[in-house]
């Protein structure tokens, strides 16, 4: 365990399914992070939470909505998705948003293939 | 944003010292390099990071050039576990800008 927990492990669903990944981290960390890992491609950053605050949102489509209800829980709300969407979703959390000097801490991640 | 260049794979005896390289030659001087490792099937881990002194942790230490055009990261004695995807990646300190993966260098670890 990272400090940093994501459930599920594992989703299958449909394109016309809702669901929705979670992700909890008791570090005491201000931000919260999810990234999208294709297969052979690098982590992309998708969505960037400060002090529950979305700061950052790269461009990602509507059908992928966050939600940071508190500083210690991140959602990730998935609808209408795409095949293309399969991959793994990670979460990390990191003591402040700002700066080089703090690490990040990733969950094991949610493996999602959508049918 | 400045970037960093990797081998995109390197292979090591088990119990052997591993040298991983990185070039940096546009980091600029309040970039912090960072390195990562993902084993396979999780998420990245944290594995050190440094200025400008090179750094010693119980996992690795970093070697960093003194132009700081380069660094290398030194795992004293391989083991299988090991084995993984290694990333450097430079974040700076002045601005919001995340952690910004690149194709890292995946390490193999022969018995």
């Amino acid at each position: 365990e990272t400090g940093v927990t994501q459930t599920p492990r594992h989703l299958v669903m449909g394109m016309t399914n809702k669901k929705s990944l979670k992700c909890e981290q008791h570090l005491g960390h201000n931000a919260m992070y999810w990234y999208k890992q294709s297969a052979k491609k690098p982590l992309e950053l998708m969505f960037v939470y400060s002090l529950e605050e979305r700061v950052e949102n790269n461009s990602v489509p509507s059908r992928f909505s966050p939600e940071c209800p508190n500083s210690s829980h991140l959602f990730l709300h998935l609808h209408t998705l795409q095949p293309e969407d399969s991959a793994l979703y990670l979460c990390a959390s990191s003591q402040d948003f700002a700066g080089g000097y703090y690490g990040y801490t990733f969950g094991s991640g949610t493996r999602l293939t959508v049918v | 944003d400045a970037k960093t260049t990797q081998p995109n794979s390197m292979e090591s005896n088990e119990e052997e010292p591993v040298h991983l390289p990185c070039n940096h030659s546009t980091i600029s001087g309040t970039d912090y390099i960072h390195w990562y490792r993902q084993l396979p099937s999780q998420g990245p881990e944290y594995v050190i990071h440094g200025l400008t002194s090179n750094v010693n942790n119980r996992m690795a230490s970093l070697a960093i050039a003194e132009d700081r055009k380069s660094s290398t990261l030194i795992l004293h004695r391989a083991t299988l576990r090991d084995a993984a995807v290694y990333y450097c990646i430079l974040k700076n300190s002045g601005s919001a800008r995340q952690l910004t993966f690149g194709s890292g260098t995946q390490l193999t670890v022969l018995p």
